[in-house]
């Protein structure tokens, strides 16, 4: 069965420095990855996807990821922070062929400090 | 284009009543998916219909948990009789195809259980 583990909880960055958010994966076969991000009171929006194309991937707002096979990661990176960045992030591995087809990490609240 | 759309926002029963949730997808979606998110926790996916048959319910409470898409358009998901435990956001999402496409969140109703 796949999984997927986002190694922080919280991160907290100051307004134009780099935003790194972590995630590793496993998965039995080759999953598609996505992030997802949840501002207060919002909906959930699709940031960016990984659907076995191009290992790096560009997202909406500035964000992007790279996913890294040897690495089981999909981390989540932009190079300067904006505080309407502040929302909650889910790392989601989907997986066709695996036992649990769609799974969310639990989260990363991410901080932005002015 | 109008957005997932769900009802009710806001629902507290007390434990052992039943409650149901209303989804109405972005038209010509074929995919939906019913989400619960407790506090928390990332979203865990209840079920997955294609157009009105179930893709996936491994995750559904069977014993109390149903869910139905009538004609492949609005789903209903109940629970009778809830339980302390299922105080949660229950999310509602569509797609166009299957499990690599982008979802779209509905904005969730917040079940409380007393």
């Amino acid at each position: 069965a796949q999984s997927v583990t986002q190694l922080d909880s919280h991160v907290s960055v100051s307004e134009g420095t780099p935003v790194l958010l972590r995630c590793n994966y496993s998965s039995s076969y080759s999953p598609s990855l996505f992030w997802y991000v949840q501002h207060p009171n919002k909906g959930l929006q699709l940031l960016l996807k990984y659907t076995s194309a191009a290992t790096l991937v560009k997202g909406i707002n500035g964000f992007e990821a790279e996913f890294k096979k040897s690495e089981t990661s999909f981390h989540l990176t932009k190079p300067s922070a904006h505080m309407s960045d502040a929302a909650e992030y889910f790392c989601v591995v989907s997986d066709p062929l695996g036992d649990d087809k769609i799974i969310f990490g639990k989260g990363t609240r991410l901080h932005i400090l002015p | 284009e109008a957005g997932v759309a769900q009802s009710p926002r806001y629902k507290i029963i007390e434990k052992r009543q039943s409650v149901a949730f209303w989804c109405n997808p972005i038209s010509g979606h074929a995919t939906l998916y019913w989400y619960q998110q407790i506090l928390g926790q990332g979203p865990k996916l209840l079920i997955q219909f294609q157009n009105n048959g179930v893709v996936d319910d491994s995750q559904l409470p069977k014993d109390r948990f149903s869910a139905e898409r009538l004609k492949g358009v609005d789903s209903t998901l109940k629970i009778q009789p809830a339980k302390l435990e299922d105080s949660a956001v229950y999310l509602c999402a569509s797609s166009l195809g299957f499990l690599t496409d982008t979802q779209y969140f509905g904005p969730g109703t917040r079940l409380t259980v007393l």
